[in-house]
């Protein structure tokens, strides 16, 4: 049972914006940095946003983050159809002293 | 290159061990804290255990806590997980990965990952 909350899918059309949520609490999000990961079908996850907004070196800026009180939202923009993957944010947890992923996003292009 | 490789895993009956091992190359090991995450089959990512680099600071979920075992040898550049008791709950392809930020050990984010082992639980 994961602690962070994310809608189950989201989809769009090449070239738009999809927004995907990530809920949690003041003892994971509200008091962490949160992460987010990319997952390709058969391959293993990839970091896609540190520190709430920072994008590691190779990530395009259509991939954005932010952080609001205990929410965060990963960003995606001019939607391509090799985004078609499944998301996840993740974090620490202050009071379960470990870490914690949520519930994981499918991203479809339609 | 920065890499990490995972081995050890495959299929075990309930009630019994494994251990993972995690090869670490192309970066200064001993400096980073190390992770195992695990996913069972059409499922999320399962946190599974951290460890500092130095060792100071180890955490575990509690699903798995009092069962495996998280170490490693920065002499070798390798990260271990000892699994005893295994459930068939624990069926899953475990990941290692290599973590930073946080504090006293927590980590917030995992930067490399490797391609992970299948750990297969059953009769």
């Amino acid at each position: 049972q994961s602690v962070l909350t994310q809608p189950p899918s989201v989809s769009a059309a090449p070239g738009q914006k999809v927004t995907i949520s990530c809920s949690g609490s003041s003892s994971n999000i509200g008091n962490n940095y949160v992460s987010w990961y990319q997952q390709l079908p058969g391959t293993a996850p990839k970091l896609l946003i540190y520190e709430n907004n920072k994008r590691p070196s190779g990530i395009p800026d259509r991939f954005s983050g932010s952080k609001s009180g205990t929410s965060a939202t990963l960003g995606i923009t001019g939607l391509q159809t090799g985004d078609e993957a499944d998301y996840y944010c993740g974090t620490w947890d202050s009071s379960l002293s470990g870490g914690v992923f949520g519930t994981g996003t499918k991203v479809t292009v339609l | 290159e920065v890499q990490l490789v995972e081995s050890g895993g495959g299929l075990v009956k309930p009630g019994g061990s494994l251990r993972l091992s995690c090869a670490a190359s192309g970066f200064t090991f001993s400096s980073y804290s190390m992770n195992w995450v695990r996913q069972a089959p059409g499922k999320g990512l399962e946190w599974v255990s951290s460890i500092s680099s130095s060792s100071s600071y180890i955490y575990y979920a509690d699903s798995v806590k009092g069962r495996f075992t998280i170490s490693r040898d920065n002499a070798k550049n390798s990260l271990y997980l000892q699994m005893n008791s295994l459930r068939a709950e624990d069926t899953a392809v475990y990941y290692c990965a290599r973590g930073f930020g946080g504090s006293y050990g927590g980590v917030e984010a995992f930067d490399i990952w490797g391609q992970g082992t299948m750990v297969t639980v059953s009769s």
